[in-house]
């Protein structure tokens, strides 16, 4: 199975901050890659795909870029809405896996 | 509008069963692969499995942690997406969600997601 790890566990930053969570696959999974947002009680959102494709409806701040095992989701203007935790997921092969996760919080 | 709503969910023994439903509405289902995710209490998300549609022979896939245990089906003349728990562990308490994979060529995201549906397994 494909192992996913994300950096950091938790994160707090302020808003306007530009934000960075790291994804690493175990191996190579080209860009097969999405990155989720869960706020607390609710179902997942997905805001980027194929590693790098902005969702319709997300917006512009959220940008994903990366290919192989290393990958980024990147808030270029942290705003307050964007308190959530973000999972990355690989969907290069079976079983599909989700990344443990990262927190952000807004100072 | 896209609607995906779970239901089913509840309390069962340890060893015991549970099916749960997902019905969809505003979108034609049938060209949709559909998944099962599930999220235990504080826990980030796990993947359960994948039935594909129709054209792909509905064909399924599963984590490893429920095959063998767990089934997929659907009934795309009812829009409804099952699954079938059986032997079911404390382990796999956690709100299941069910996902919509999107049909854009190219890709296999989440784009809909139900409201999920708590399932607590203990005696």
């Amino acid at each position: 199975d494909i192992q996913m790890t994300q950096s950091p566990s938790t994160l707090s930053a302020s808003v306007g901050d530009r934000v960075t969570i790291t994804c690493r696959a175990s191996q190579s999974i080209s860009t097969w890659l999405d990155w989720y947002q869960q706020k607390p009680g609710k179902a997942p959102k997905v805001l980027i795909y194929k590693a790098s494709s902005l969702e319709s409806g997300v917006p512009p701040r959220f940008s994903g870029s990366g290919s192989g095992t290393e990958f980024t989701l990147t808030i270029s203007s942290l705003q307050p809405d964007d308190s959530a935790t973000y999972y990355c997921r690989q969907y290069d092969s079976y079983p599909v896996t989700f990344g443990p996760g990262t927190r952000l919080e807004i100072k | 509008e896209v609607q995906l709503v779970e239901s089913g969910g509840g309390l069962v023994q340890p060893g015991g069963s549970l099916r749960l439903s997902c019905v969809a509405s505003g979108f034609t289902f049938s060209d949709h692969y559909m998944d099962w995710v599930r999220q235990a209490p504080g826990k980030g998300l796990e993947w359960v499995g994948r039935i594909r549609k129709r054209r792909n022979g509905y064909t399924s896939e599963y984590a490893a942690s429920v095959k063998g245990r767990f089934s997929v089906s659907r009934d795309d003349s009812k829009n409804l997406l099952r699954l079938q728990m059986n032997s079911l562990r404390a382990e796999d308490s956690a709100v299941y969600y069910c996902a919509r994979v999107t049909a854009a060529p190219g890709t296999f995201h989440f784009d809909s997601w139900g409201q999920g549906t708590l399932v607590t397994v203990s005696s």
